[in-house]
């Protein structure tokens, strides 16, 4: 079975620059989240989406911060402008979903990103 | 707040040590407890604890989770220095889907 895929690896980018990253989930999967992991902080929510529907996006920072899941499979995460502080792994993963399951979330390889 | 807090911070161990890893949280529904291990980027799961599965064990890996204490441990034993990893611990509540996460805790285990 395929895992999340994520790309790009790795992403160098000057402040006030846009970037895009991309994912895709389990097949199967409903849900897909987006998280913002700092180093040597957990990884923290930025949106969750239940099929094509957001679910929670409370702290996506929604000046700069967007995303979107098309057709309910794959979904993009776009930051425009980028600051310093956006510098951190970003995450997506996926689960069965529902919500009376009790699923893992499965975690894609991720995307370093640096702000320079 | 609902929160995760994870203890300690970081560990250096040496191989064939025994160690303890320990999560507290404070969720006002709780549904699940699940640990993760992070080695490069990508969390990987490790064991799911529920109110009707509060034990779990894999090989060296064990897990147990206190629902009267809000509290899990994650006990490794006879260590190796490919445990060396951060390890995550995260809730998931009865009313959302998201799973919230602790700041982890880093494993440096040396040979």
């Amino acid at each position: 079975e395929a895992g999340v895929a994520q790309s790009p690896r790795y992403k160098i980018i000057e402040k006030r620059q846009s970037v895009a990253f991309w994912c895709n989930p389990i097949s199967g999967h409903a849900t897909l989240y987006w998280y913002q992991q700092i180093l040597g902080q957990g990884p923290k929510l930025l949106i969750q989406f239940q099929n094509n529907g957001v679910v929670d996006d409370s702290q996506l920072p929604k000046d700069r911060f967007s995303a979107e899941r098309l057709k309910g499979v794959d979904s993009t995460l776009k930051i425009q402008p980028a600051k310093l502080e956006d510098s951190a792994v970003y995450l997506c993963a996926s689960s069965l979903g529902g919500r009376g399951m009790n699923t893992e979330a499965f975690f894609g390889q991720g995307t370093r990103l640096t702000v320079v | 707040e609902d929160k995760v807090v994870q203890s300690p911070l970081s560990l250096v161990v040496h191989e064939g040590d025994t160690v303890t890893l320990n999560c507290s949280y404070e969720v006002t529904n709780f549904r699940s407890l699940l640990w993760y291990k992070q080695e490069k980027k990508a969390p990987t799961f490790l064991f799911m604890l529920t109110s009707s599965g509060i034990e779990k064990k894999s090989g060296r890996l064990s897990s147990i989770l206190d629902k009267k204490e809000l509290s899990s441990i994650l006990n490794i034993t006879a260590t190796q220095t490919g445990d060396s990893a951060i390890y995550l611990c995260a809730y998931r509540d009865n009313y959302g889907q998201n799973f919230v996460f602790g700041p982890g805790t880093r494993l440096s285990v040396l040979p």
